[in-house]
Order: structure tokens, then sequence, then C-alpha cells
């Protein structure tokens, strides 16, 4: 089965570093996310990808975020200037198009658990 | 955005039905109804999604009534692997649009 992958599967950065996370998404899907999720909270929606940029970005994916597509199947979430309250686990997640636009199935990765010292 | 409400935790035992209800009262006519499931410490996994009326599938089903203001996950004879959050989630699928969680319902299912 198709599966989406993150790297690394856990990161310890020191504050005010920049991290950059990384995902591969399904080859034939062509919407890219990412979500985080703090320890004991909901999935929060940081940004959506299409067509090579950004389509939706919440409230929380500031200036201090931002996300490439360097290559055809690398997906990097990139935080500059990390903040202790960066700490938190990072899904990418990939979904197909649907012609049809009836397909709300999304793969999410493993995660990336960042925690900032 | 359609907002939704379920119960934050339920408890169930091996073997039992469990049925976890949603309630999305301004659901918009496009609008999807799609379950997650997570387990600790991994990615949200989807496990169903419907329109209206009722959609079975190898794991659970989910029944939609005529109003589409609710719907109901239900999942047969839980075993203890399914101790997880589930998500129940309101989408407009065309597009790409992002997909945003609420809190969940968690279930933890007991010997």
């Amino acid at each position: 089965e198709p599966e989406v992958t993150q790297t690394p599967s856990h990161q310890v950065t020191q504050m005010g570093q920049e991290v950059i996370l990384r995902c591969v998404p399904i080859s034939n899907h062509l919407y890219f996310y990412w979500y985080r999720q703090i320890l004991g909270q909901k999935v929060e929606f940081l940004v959506s990808f299409y067509n090579n940029e950004i389509s939706e970005k919440s409230e929380i994916f500031d200036d201090q975020f931002s996300v490439e597509r360097p290559d055809g199947s690398n997906f990097t979430l990139k935080i500059r200037s990390t903040k202790l309250e960066d700490s938190a686990m990072y899904f990418c997640a990939s979904r197909d198009i649907d012609i049809r636009g009836m397909n709300t199935e999304a793969f999410f990765g493993q995660g990336t658990r960042l925690t900032v010292v | 955005l359609a907002k939704t409400t379920q119960p934050i935790s339920m408890d169930s035992y091996e073997g039992q039905e469990v049925n976890i209800t949603c309630s999305h009262n301004n659901i918009a006519t496009n609008d999807y109804i799609t379950w997650y499931q997570q387990f600790p410490s991994q990615g949200p996994r989807f496990i169903i999604q419907g329109y209206k009326t009722k959609v079975t599938n190898e794991v659970a089903s989910l029944f939609i009534p005529a109003d589409r203001k609710s719907s109901t996950l239900s999942l047969p004879r839980v075993s203890l692997s399914d101790t997880a959050v589930y998500y129940c989630l309101v989408v407009l699928p065309m597009a790409g649009n992002m997909l945003t969680f609420g809190g969940g319902t968690r279930l933890m299912v007991k010997p």
C-alpha cells in the first residue's frame, strides 16, 4: 500500500535554530499538506500546497514557516528561528485529485516529533 | 466551515458494537462527512466518508439521516486495538480543501 513517509522521526533542536522537516508524498497525489499536533491537543492545519504554490494557510503559518517542493518527490517544511512552543508532532499528508470532487481521503505520514530545547 | 460536536470520550468492551454520533447542524449542501482514526503518536487515518444514507466498508459503517445534521460512526465488535481518537469532519472535497480537525472522541476499549 502506498504511504507518505516523513524524516526524521524525531528531531531535537535548540531554540533559535532552523529545522527542515521532510516528506515524500504518495507519488501520484497532487495536494500536499502540513499539520501539527501539540502534545495532548488537536491536529491543527498549517498549510496546503498545490501546483507548486501555497493554496491555503492558517494563522499559525506565519513568516517563520515556509514550504518547498524542491524536486519531484520531496515536500519540505522549514521552520526558521524555532521557539519552545514549536515543539509538536508535525504531520505531512497528501491527497489525490478527484475530478468528481468526492474524495476526502488524505494519507498522513507517521509524523516528525520536533522538540525545541 | 461546518462545526462538529462529538463526545469527548467513550468506553466500551471488547466484542461490543460502538456508535459515535457527531452533530454538524450547519453542514452545507456540497459537504461530505468524513471520519478519521488516530492512534497515539501516529498520523490520522481515513476510515470512511459519506454524503447521505448509509455507507459501509470493511472497517465501519456510517449512518447519515436525511437532514444530514448528524452522523453516526458504527464500529462492529471492537477490539482492544480500536482504542484511539475518532474524528468527525465535514469537508468540501473539491479542490483539495484542507481538513479541519476538532477535538475528537477518545474511545477506550476494555477487556
